[in-house]
């Protein structure tokens, strides 16, 4: 079975451009999270979904951060403009309700801002 | 404030020994704890978890202690093999949102 998807796996960006980060959960999954890593902070929770409904948002940084789930396979994060400080890897994970309260991650992507 | 801590940001241990990774936490709402692995440029990969309820889970080479008067947990790793040699982070749940502690490098020496 294919794990989380995420894409792409590294993305070199200018300061000010639009990002988008892209994510596949597990088929059956009903939950999605958004999670971003940096040396600072370690991992941090953004936002996540459950049922494609945004459920807390509470860890998206500024409002330059932006997420949507249109349908149970797909999600995007986006970081409009983006800034030197967004440096950082972003990883999706997804859960099935009712099993356990174990997550399973994507592989990341690495975002450098110039 | 960190609600969920690994104090030890690395451990080096010798091949076949125990290696004992250690976590602390503040929130008691807390009811549900895992422990991911993590090799470079890869995801965190779910290793082992355990309830609230409990006070220990094995699997394998891989056991998990909760102690929840102490709100501390560790895993246990025997024997240790090169192929451990990764950051270990623990994570603890609550409402369906993970807290995760600093994570901890492990490496394990042939």
């Amino acid at each position: 079975d294919a794990g989380v998807i995420q894409s792409p796996r590294h993305e070199v960006t200018e300061m000010g451009q639009e990002v988008t980060l892209r994510c596949k959960p597990i088929s059956g999954h009903d939950y999605l999270f958004w999670y971003r890593q940096t040396m600072m902070r370690g991992l941090e929770l953004l936002i996540y979904f459950n049922n494609n409904v945004p459920i807390d948002d509470s860890g998206m940084p500024e409002d330059r951060f932006s997420a949507k789930m249109p349908n149970a396979s797909f999600s995007t994060l986006k970081i409009q403009p983006s800034e030197p400080r967004d440096s950082a890897v972003y990883f999706c994970a997804s859960r099935a309700s009712g099993v356990s309260d174990t997550q399973y991650f994507g592989p990341g992507t690495r975002l450098t801002v110039l | 404030d960190q609600q969920v801590k690994q104090n030890s940001p690395s451990l080096s241990v010798q091949e076949g020994r125990i290696s004992i990774l250690n976590c602390d936490y503040t929130n008691s709402m807390f009811d549900y704890f895992l422990w991911y692995k993590k090799y470079p440029a890869e995801g965190p990969t779910f290793l082992i978890s355990i309830s609230s309820i409990k006070d220990k889970n094995e699997d394998g080479r891989f056991t998990v202690f909760l102690n929840k008067s102490a709100k501390h947990l560790s895993l246990h790793i025997v024997p240790s093999q090169p192929g451990d040699s990764a950051v270990y982070f623990c994570a603890a749940n609550a409402g369906n949102m993970l807290t995760f502690g600093g994570g901890t490098r492990l490496m394990v020496k042939p």
